[in-house]
């Protein structure tokens, strides 16, 4: 069974720029979570998306936006970036049918974004 | 504001049992609690799970006491290869998503 999926794995953009990154869950799971990691704040929740909804969103600005298709496979946006965004971005899936199990995440290896 | 934290860091040598504890001030009786370990480079793994007094399962065992304001991660007999960063994830309610500020574990031979 394939794991979780994110691309790009690395890329380099310049302040003021716009960047999408990808998130292929673990076939058959409708729950897809983000998260921001860096050496100084740690793991921080951006958003889950259940069934093409945002269930739940973290504490960071409007900049930063997802979304999630029919296929489960979700999509986060960062726009007008910020040297601060330099980060590594995890996508996790989970099967988390209700929101109250927590279930399981599944991480992928992420994807590195450098702000310059 | 809820907030998790963890040891920075702990050193242990191989063979020993190491323990590691996550203070979350205050959870509710059905929350759970998840261990991640994650490597560099890598996004965390799944560890282990529970959300009341012991869980074991073939790698760790988790320990939430009757107050529920901490919780054990208990790993025996560490080898090399358990050197990572550790992360505790209470979920439910005000937790739900607020991962623990990490511990890094080092092995020693």
């Amino acid at each position: 069974k394939a794991g979780v999926t994110q691309t790009p794995r690395y890329l380099i953009k310049t302040r003021g720029q716009q960047v999408t990154l990808s998130c292929s869950p673990i076939s058959g799971h409708r729950s897809v979570s983000w998260y921001q990691q860096t050496p100084g704040q740690g793991l921080q929740f951006l958003f889950e998306y259940f069934s093409e909804t945002q269930r739940n969103k973290g504490n960071f600005p409007g900049r930063f936006s997802g979304r999630q298709f029919s296929n489960s496979r979700s999509e986060m946006n960062v726009s007008t970036l910020e040297l601060g965004d330099s980060a590594l971005y995890l996508c996790a899936s989970s099967l988390a049918l209700v929101q109250a199990s927590p279930g399981e995440l599944f991480f992928g290896e992420g994807s590195r974004l450098t702000v310059l | 504001l809820a907030k998790t934290t963890q040891p920075i860091s702990m050193d242990s040598y191989e063979g020993q049992e190491v323990n590691i504890t996550c203070s979350h001030n205050n959870i509710a009786t059905n929350d759970y609690i998840t261990w991640y370990q994650q490597f560099p480079s890598q996004g965390p793994r799944f560890i282990i799970q529970g959300y009341k007094t012991k869980v074991t399962n073939e790698v760790a065992s988790l320990f939430i006491p009757a107050d529920r304001k901490s919780s054990t991660l208990s790993l025996p007999r560490v080898s090399l290869s358990d050197t990572a960063v550790y992360y505790c994830l209470p979920q439910g309610g005000t937790y739900k998503y607020i991962f623990g500020t990490g511990t890094r574990l080092k092995v020693l031979a």
